[in-house]
Parts: C-alpha cells; structure tokens; sequence
C-alpha cells in the first residue's frame, strides 16, 4: 500500500515552455503532498507544501509564479514549472502524506534546452 | 528549523561486513527520525522511523538504528551487507510523526553504500 505516482517519468522540453508534472496517490488519501528538489549526488531539498484545496507554502527562495503547485482533489497534485530555463533541469520528487510516513513518488527528471 | 549530517559521502563495505551509516541531527524540538533508501532510478523507500518509545528502531530488511538523545544521533546499522543494499542513503528529520506537517522532512546529504564482493 501507499503507493505515490509520478507523470511523466522524464521529459525535455525547449527553454521557455511550460512543464507540467503530475503526482498521484493511488491507494490513499494525501490531504498533504510535499515537492522537492533533488541535484545530482544531492540531497532532496523541499520546494513547497500543498495542501488540498488551499494555497502551496513555499520554502524561502522558491518562486511561487514560476512553480505552480495545484492540490485540487486529495489524490493529485500538480507542479507547473513555468517559463522553464536549463537551470531549472532537476529531479522533481512528490510526495504524500500518509498516516505513518511520507510516501515518495519515483521522481521527474526535467531536462530543459 | 532542523537539520541533519551525514558522515560521509561514500562509504564501502565487504559484503558480509557490519554495514554503519552515521546520522547526527538537530532540532529545536523532540525529532522524528527517518531513514530512507533510495535505489537507482527509484524513488525513495522508508526503511524505519523513530517517533516515540523504544530507541531502538527496526526496519526493512535487516536494518536498524538507535536513537541517542544525548548524541544527537540516529545512526543505521546492519550486521551483514548484501549486494543488494548498495543504493543511496537518507537520513531526515521531521517535527511530525508521519514525516509531514507544517516543516516537511529535512534530509541530510546522503551517503551512497558501496558494497564490495
């Protein structure tokens, strides 16, 4: 159980495009999801917390405008990177949160040209 | 705000030997602990947790870790490596029992196993 989905696995898009990444519960109820960033050989860094159906929170230093998150329902969450540039290319990790821990999604590598 | 240390980038173990990651951490409040593993192209996977009661934690397979106060510390331990524990490890530390709430989880830098034949 506790299983956290992620689409698309990996994709590459044009400098200047919007990105969107999906992140799912598939077997719970996350009324909590939290994204994070994650640089080669680094550690998982937190972008933002959303919660279903208010506002993300946002670490010091993410820009809000460029990472839209939307927590619509308490199985998805979205975070929209807009307006991409190739220094945003990372690996975006969601994760939900269950009764007993965090599940993690398998991640998103963004690669932007 | 907390924060967390691990002692060493890499480390490498026979197979078969002690296998020790060093976790150190600190916190303004009681912490919750975490470890978590993470394999190639995979995501993360909860290997134990500490929140409250016994100090001394046990996980998936065949890990363990202790929780000392007065250390600040939370390392993980198991008694023999297997080829198969060769991954990424992360230790992280959270204000709330499931790893969520207000804060998130606050990981360390990681420390990738290698496990020699």
């Amino acid at each position: 159980g506790a299983v956290v989905s992620q689409h698309p696995s990996r994709v590459i898009c044009k400098s200047g495009t919007s990105v969107k990444i999906e992140c799912r519960s598939l077997d719970f109820q996350a009324t909590t999801m939290f994204w994070y960033r994650q640089f080669p050989k680094q550690s998982l860094m937190l972008m933002a917390t959303s919660n279903e159906g208010s506002k993300a929170t946002y670490e010091q230093g993410v820009e809000k405008d460029k990472f839209l998150i939307n927590h619509a329902s308490l199985t998805l969450s979205t975070l929209t990177v807009t307006s991409a540039h190739p220094e945003d290319s990372s690996f975006y990790i969601c994760s939900g949160e269950g009764r007993l821990a965090q599940y993690f999604g398998p991640g998103t590598r963004l690669l932007v040209l | 705000a907390q924060s967390v240390t691990q002692l060493g980038s890499h480390v490498s173990v026979s197979e078969g030997a002690l296998v020790l990651l060093r976790c150190n951490y600190s916190s303004s409040v009681p912490p919750y602990l975490f470890w978590y593993v993470q394999y190639p192209n995979q995501g993360l996977q909860l290997l134990l947790k500490y929140t409250t009661g016994a100090t001394l934690v046990k996980g998936i397979n065949g890990f363990e870790a202790e929780f000392k106060k007065s250390e600040t510390s939370f390392h993980l331990t198991k008694p023999s490596a297997h080829m198969s524990d060769a991954a990424e490890y992360f230790c992280a530390v959270s204000v709330s029992g499931s790893g969520g709430g207000a804060d998130g989880l606050t990981f360390g830098k990681g420390t990738h196993l290698i496990i020699q034949p």
